[in-house]
C-alpha cells in the first residue's frame, strides 16, 4: 500500500523569501513521484515530477524538488517566492508497476504575504 | 485547444436527488479518474476507468455511479444514497505515453 504526507497544513512566508514544503511517502514498491499546483476554485497542475535519474528535478515557476530515497522525502523548494505561489500543493505518488493510480497528499496551502 | 472540461462549476442541488457531473476530455487519453476534494483532505479517488466500458471503484465508491461509453465521456453520478455529497468534485485524464494525471477544472456541489 502507498500513503503520501505533508505534515505542514500551513506554511506562511514572506515575498521574496525561500520556502520547502515536505512530502514523506511510504510504498512497498518503487513509485512516481509528483507535486502538483492549485489556484482556489481551480483544477490542479502539474509543478515536476521524479521518474528516475538525477534526484534534483525543476519545475515549473522556478519550484524544484528532491528525491530522497533513504528518507523516503520529495520536497519541493523555491529560493524566493511571489505573492502569486500563493496556492495549495499536493504530493502525489503512483506506482511504477500499476502507473494509472495515483495517492495524494493532503495538501499544503502556502501563503505568501507582502 | 486539447484539454479536459467540466460542467457546470457551480452546482446546487436538493437533498434525496440524483445529480450527474460532466467530464469531457480531448486529449485522446484512455484513463480517466474522479476524486472528491474535502478541506484538509486532500484527493479521494471515487472511480477510475482505463478503457471504454470499464471502470473500478476507488477508495470511495459508496453513493456514486459512472459510465464510461465513450473514449471522452466519464460522467459521475452523485446519487441521493451519498450521505455527505457538498464537495469540490475534479475530473482527470491520463494518456498512455505519459507519467502524469491532467485535470479539468472543477465542479464544486452544494446538496441542501
Amino acid at each position: 500500500a502507498q500513503s503520501v504526507t505533508q505534515l505542514d497544513s500551513q506554511v506562511p512566508v514572506f515575498e521574496e523569501a525561500p520556502v520547502e514544503l515536505r512530502c514523506n511517502y511510504s510504498s512497498s514498491v518503487s513509485v512516481y513521484l509528483f507535486w502538483y499546483v492549485q489556484y482556489p476554485n481551480q483544477g490542479l497542475q502539474l509543478l515536476l515530477k521524479y521518474l528516475s535519474g538525477s534526484t534534483l528535478v525543476k519545475g515549473i515557476n522556478g519550484f524544484e524538488a528532491e528525491f530522497n530515497k533513504s528518507q523516503t522525502s520529495f520536497h519541493l523548494r523555491k529560493p524566493s517566492v511571489h505573492i502569486s505561489d500563493t496556492a495549495e500543493y499536493f504530493c502525489a505518488v503512483s506506482p511504477i508497476r500499476n502507473f494509472n493510480k495515483f495517492y495524494f497528499g493532503s495538501g499544503t496551502k502556502l501563503n505568501v504575504k507582502p | 485547444d486539447g484539454g479536459i472540461t467540466q460542467s457546470p462549476k457551480y452546482l446546487f442541488r436538493k437533498e434525496g436527488q440524483n445529480v450527474t457531473l460532466s467530464c469531457e476530455q480531448n486529449l485522446n487519453h484512455d484513463a480517466m479518474y474522479w476524486y472528491r476534494q474535502d478541506p484538509g483532505q486532500g484527493l479521494r479517488l471515487i472511480y477510475y476507468s482505463q478503457i471504454v466500458n470499464d471502470f473500478q471503484k476507488g477508495d470511495i465508491a459508496e453513493g456514486y455511479s459512472v459510465s464510461r461509453e465513450k473514449k471522452e465521456s466519464f460522467p459521475l453520478t452523485v446519487t441521493s444514497a451519498q450521505k455527505n455529497p457538498t464537495a469540490f468534485y475534479l475530473c482527470a485524464s491520463k494518456g498512455d505515453g505519459s507519467y502524469e494525471q491532467y485535470f479539468g477544472p472543477g465542479t464544486r456541489l452544494t446538496v441542501t
